[in-house]
């Protein structure tokens, strides 16, 4: 099951910099998208979601951008820090499925010094 | 901030026994799921649970699997007969509106052996 897809399983980027996780998916019912961060022994951690009725959504250092047509979404975080090193995951869900989230594989970032 | 808690961190239970992973979702919220990561893989839905009934469930949720809101605070997953491939994170998650974004507790690591 391959709904959601993000590619880069890692990515190395200097602190202060911005970093830009990637997402596509294939299924064009979905209408709703979240990103979530995790640390090591701990639950996912909402960050940002967008609404398929929208084409970014900005919180703070964390802007999500949604290319409907090209069924692709990213994450871009700026001024990156070091606290953000983490495992990335995008989340994707339908009204018609009560928002059961489908996940894609996550993305390791890693904000160097 | 609320959080959900979700206990034991670390089960480990013989092949064939019942097991109960307990939750206690934020307060306030009405919406209630079930995750579960096996390790290296994605996050996968299992079930999610409003007004004391189930709402949704995936393939994965077979007849050894059941969902209970005993009292007004926890949510319960059972597994009847586990069975090695029943080792995973499994992680709850609740929401205040449907369309909310979910907040997930720190799951629990079941170990089948």
């Amino acid at each position: 099951d391959q709904q959601v897809k993000q590619n880069s399983p890692s990515l190395s980027v200097q602190e202060g910099r911005i970093s830009i996780l990637n997402c596509d998916y294939t299924n064009s019912m979905f209408d709703y998208f979240l990103w979530y961060k995790k640390y090591p022994a701990e639950g996912p951690t909402f960050l940002i979601s967008i609404s398929s009725i929208k084409d970014k959504n900005e919180d703070g250092r964390f802007t999500v951008f949604l290319n409907k047509s090209a069924k692709h979404l990213s994450l871009h975080i700026v001024p990156s820090q070091p606290g953000d090193s983490a495992v990335y995951f995008c989340a994707a869900s339908e009204t018609h499925s009560n928002y059961q989230l489908i996940w894609g594989a996550g993305t390791k970032l890693i904000i160097k010094p | 901030e609320p959080e959900v808690t979700q206990t034991p961190s670390h089960q480990v239970t013989q092949m064939g026994q019942e097991v109960i992973l307990r939750c206690v979702p934020i307060s306030n919220h009405l919406y209630f799921y079930w995750y579960r990561q096996i390790l290296g893989q994605k996050v996968e839905f299992l079930v999610s649970f409003y007004n004391n009934e189930i709402s949704e469930k995936s393939e994965i949720f077979d007849d050894q699997f059941s969902v209970e809101r005993p009292d007004g605070s926890n949510f319960t997953l059972k597994i009847r007969s586990t069975k090695l491939e029943d080792s995973a994170m499994y992680f709850c998650a609740s929401s205040d509106r449907l369309s909310q974004p979910q907040h997930f507790g720190d799951g629990t690591r079941l170990s089948i052996l």
